[in-house]
């Protein structure tokens, strides 16, 4: 495709389960990050991989929280022991290069934890 | 203070009129900035990115940059109902683009 894609659209999961998001970015982009937006809040920014770099993992606000890269192009985001106030959009953005850092974003996962 | 600041509005224009979104932020040594519109229910979409002093313009947008006042702007003349969007600010700092909260402008027929 041409943009970036996620996967779910959507996720309704119980309190305490284990949940992975999937991304695909656009092709030949070696950039990935993922954020995290709240009803009305702007965006949190979560994690990043650059090429075959250690990921920046600065953001992420828990140790429930990882992420990995495989193949230098889809990534995976998994929340373990989900708690309610996990519930937000998930969004994932990809960019051409590190420098000029023009990030596209994918429609994002709505997650809902009961 | 938050590393990327703008009003929440929301802002509320008439059709035709200009409107004016304003940002700062705290990194002086940051260098790229970015305008992202994001409609209601969706992913934001990049509208316009800026890197040197002065004014850059696309179409019904311009970009402002002040490097000396941390500040960034974005102007949209000829403002349409189709506007009516969060537009959210991002700064390039430490190799992460750091995001606003958003204005929220509304465009009135």
């Amino acid at each position: 495709g041409a943009g970036v894609s996620q996967s779910p659209s959507n996720k309704v999961t119980e309190k305490g389960k284990d949940v992975e998001l999937r991304c695909d970015p656009i092709s030949g982009h070696t950039a990935l990050y993922w954020y995290r937006q709240s009803l009305g809040q702007g965006l949190e920014f979560l994690i990043y991989f650059q090429g075959n770099s250690a990921p920046d993992k600065s953001g992420l606000p828990s140790d429930r929280f990882s992420a990995e890269r495989t193949g230098g192009s889809v990534s995976t985001l998994t929340i373990q022991r989900t708690q309610q106030e996990d519930s937000a959009v998930y969004l994932c953005a990809s960019s051409p290069q590190r420098g000029l850092n023009e990030q596209f974003f994918g429609p994002g996962t709505r997650l809902t934890v009961l | 203070q938050k590393e990327v600041e703008q009003n929440s509005g929301p802002l509320s224009v008439p059709e035709g009129a200009i409107a004016s979104l304003n940002c700062t932020y705290s990194d002086r040594g940051s260098q790229s900035f970015f305008w992202y519109r994001q409609y209601s229910g969706k992913s934001p979409e990049l509208i316009m990115s800026i890197y040197s002093n002065g004014d850059k313009e696309d179409g019904r947008f311009t970009a402002q940059l002040n490097k000396a006042s941390q500040y960034v702007s974005l102007l949209i003349r000829d403002s349409q109902p189709s506007d009516s969007a969060t537009y959210l600010c991002a700064a390039l700092m430490g190799g992460k683009l750091i995001f606003g909260q958003g204005t929220e402008l509304s465009v009135k027929p």
